[in-house]
Parts: structure tokens; sequence; C-alpha cells
């Protein structure tokens, strides 16, 4: 079975651009989830969704943006780029489940890099 | 504030050894912890996890085992093996958002 996918690999961008990333879920698991993982640092949660509903938000500015389609896939926007936002950004999906044991799998990551 | 903790930046051991990897957290809230292992350049793969109602949980050659009165949990490896070198974080999940440490680098020399 496919794990979960992301797209693209790697983006560089320039400062004051937009940018879309792009996640594909487990084949039945109907969350996803996205971190964004800086050198050194491990991964810090930004959003997840479940059903098309933001279930949780973490603390980053409103320049983060993400949305759930129906059939789970799900994009993440970041407006008005900042030096700062270069990281590698990670989607997890999940079954889920409201119950904590609902692990989360992860994909690839894309690599942003913002010049 | 980080509310999980990974204190040993890294860890070099011997082939056929075991490694043990710590990691300590503050709320005590928390009850379903994981750990994950991540090579560079690819996401994290889940390892292996532990509900707050056990204290141990094994997999093959990992085991986890949870203090919940120290708040701490710890991964060990046995043995270990050259492919285990890798970046490990542990994490907590309250609430469906994962919580992570700042991981350790394991090296295993042949």
């Amino acid at each position: 079975d496919a794990g979960v996918t992301q797209s693209p690999t790697h983006l560089i961008k320039t400062r004051g651009q937009q940018v879309t990333l792009r996640c594909s879920p487990i084949s039945g698991h109907k969350s996803v989830s996205w971190y964004q993982q800086v050198l050194g640092q491990g991964p810090q949660f930004i959003f997840q969704y479940y059903e098309k509903e933001e279930r949780g938000r973490g603390n980053f500015p409103d320049r983060f943006s993400a949305r759930q389609f129906p059939n789970y896939s799900s994009e993440l926007n970041v407006n008005a780029l900042l030096l700062g936002d270069s990281a590698l950004y990670l989607c997890a999906s999940s079954r889920g489940d409201t119950t904590s044991t609902d692990t989360q799998y992860f994909g690839p990551g894309t690599r942003l890099t913002v010049l | 504030d980080q509310q999980v903790k990974q204190n040993s930046p890294s860890l070099s051991v011997q082939e056929g050894r075991i490694s043990i990897l710590n990691c300590d957290y503050t709320n005590s809230m928390f009850d379903y912890f994981l750990w994950y292992k991540k090579y560079p350049a690819e996401g994290p793969t889940f390892l292996i996890s532990i509900s707050s109602i056990k204290d141990k949980n094994e997999d093959g050659r990992f085991t986890v085992f949870l203090n919940k009165s120290a708040k701490h949990l710890s991964l060990h490896i046995v043995p270990s093996q050259p492919g285990d070198s890798a970046v490990y974080f542990c994490a907590a999940t309250p609430a469906g958002k994962l919580i992570f440490g700042q991981g350790t680098t394991l090296q295993v020399k042949p």
C-alpha cells in the first residue's frame, strides 16, 4: 500500500511570494496534519484536519493556512514568505480517531528554501 | 517552553550492544507516547508507541519503557545495528497533535 505522498519534493521561492504544498494520505486515513521542521529541532505542529474541518492549529501566524478536500488530500498554503519559513514541511496522516492512540504516519516532506 | 525534552543530542554505541535513548516530559496529562526514526532527507518513520496505562511495550529489537511518576520514557534497541544510525524523536500526543523532542542522533559503529 502506498504511504503518505507529498509534492513537490523541493521548492525554492523568494521573500514575499506564496507557496502551496500538497499531501495525499494513506488510503483509509481521514485525518491529515502538517508540521514544520527546521534544522536541529523536532517537527512543530501547524494544523490538523479531519473530514475537511480544522481540528487543531499550532502557534503559527495567519500567513499559514490549509484545507482538506473530500478525498482527504490536503494543501498547506504559506503567504508572504519570510526567510525564516525555510524548513522541511511534513505531512502526516492518521485514521482520525478521537482516541489519543491514533498513530500518525509521515510523508517524505517538502524542502522549502526562501531566498 | 519545551514540553518534551531529549537532553542527549547524540549517542554512539558499538554494533551488537544496547542503545538507550531517553526522553522527559512535563505535562502529566500526556497519555500516549511515540518514537520515530528519521534519516536525512526523509520523513519520520513510526517505530513504537506506548499508552500511559502501560509501563513497557516491545516490538522486536525495540522496547519502550514509561515511568509516569518520573515523567520519563526510554527507548532500548537490542542488539544495535549500523542501519539503526539515524535521528530518533520522542513525541507525546495531547489532543491529536504531536509534540516532539529535539531529537537524539544515534550512531552505531560496526
